[in-house]
């Protein structure tokens, strides 16, 4: 079974110019999240769907960043204009339902974002 | 909020040493707890879990039990390897609602022959 896929892998930009990344969740789940991974610290929650609807997005920065989940499948995570303390590595997830009461969650490799 | 607190980093051991990491958490209720591993240019995986108070977890030589009265989730191995060296990340989930996971900072931890 192929895992999440993340693009790009790595991307630099300078502060104030744009940039955008794309998942490809494991095939059937439901659930997708974006995480952004500060270097030196845990990942934390940017936004989180179900299906093509936004469950949490409580800590997304909604002046500069947005995402989209179009059909419920793929998803993109968009900064405009790009701050210097954006740069991070951006992981995306996916989970499905169990049955149980936990889901796991299955993470991409990440897309590593410098901004100059 | 919720928080996790994990032992600063990096962390140096010789093979076959013991390994503690600690971790503890605030959080209200009762949340399951996890432990992730990211090895060196992959991406993380689920290393172990406890959703209830008491329970362990364990998997490849790991183990972490799930303690309500510290609010403790400490991750120890008997027996660490060189292929251990990785970073680990302890978080916690709440039941129902939002299924985010709250994450420390992580441990480097780096196993030398």
């Amino acid at each position: 079974e192929a895992g999440v896929a993340q693009s790009p892998r790595y991307k630099i930009i300078e502060k104030r110019q744009s940039v955008a990344f794309w998942c490809n969740p494991i095939s059937g789940h439901a659930t997708l999240y974006w995480y952004q991974q500060i270097l030196g610290q845990g990942p934390k929650l940017l936004i989180q769907f179900q299906n093509n609807g936004v469950v949490d997005d409580s800590q997304l920065p909604k002046d500069r960043f947005s995402a989209e989940r179009l059909k419920g499948v793929d998803s993109t995570l968009k900064i405009q204009p790009a701050k210097l303390e954006d740069s991070a590595v951006y992981l995306c997830a996916s989970s499905s339902p169990s049955g149980g009461n936990y889901n796991e969650q299955f993470f991409g490799p990440g897309t590593r974002l410098t901004v100059l | 909020g919720d928080s996790v607190t994990q032992m600063e980093g990096p962390v140096t051991l010789s093979e076959e040493a013991f390994l503690t990491i600690n971790c503890t958490y605030t959080a209200t209720g009762y949340p399951s707890l996890f432990w992730y591993v990211q090895y060196p240019g992959e991406g993380l995986q689920l290393l172990l879990k406890a959703t209830k108070a008491d329970d362990k977890g364990s998997n490849k030589g790991f183990e972490a039990t799930y303690r309500k009265e510290t609010t403790s989730f400490h991750l120890e191995k008997g027996s660490v390897q060189v292929s251990d060296s990785a970073v680990y990340f302890c978080a916690l989930r709440h039941q129902g609602g939002s299924e985010k996971l709250v994450f420390g900072k992580g441990t480097k931890l780096t196993v030398n022959p």
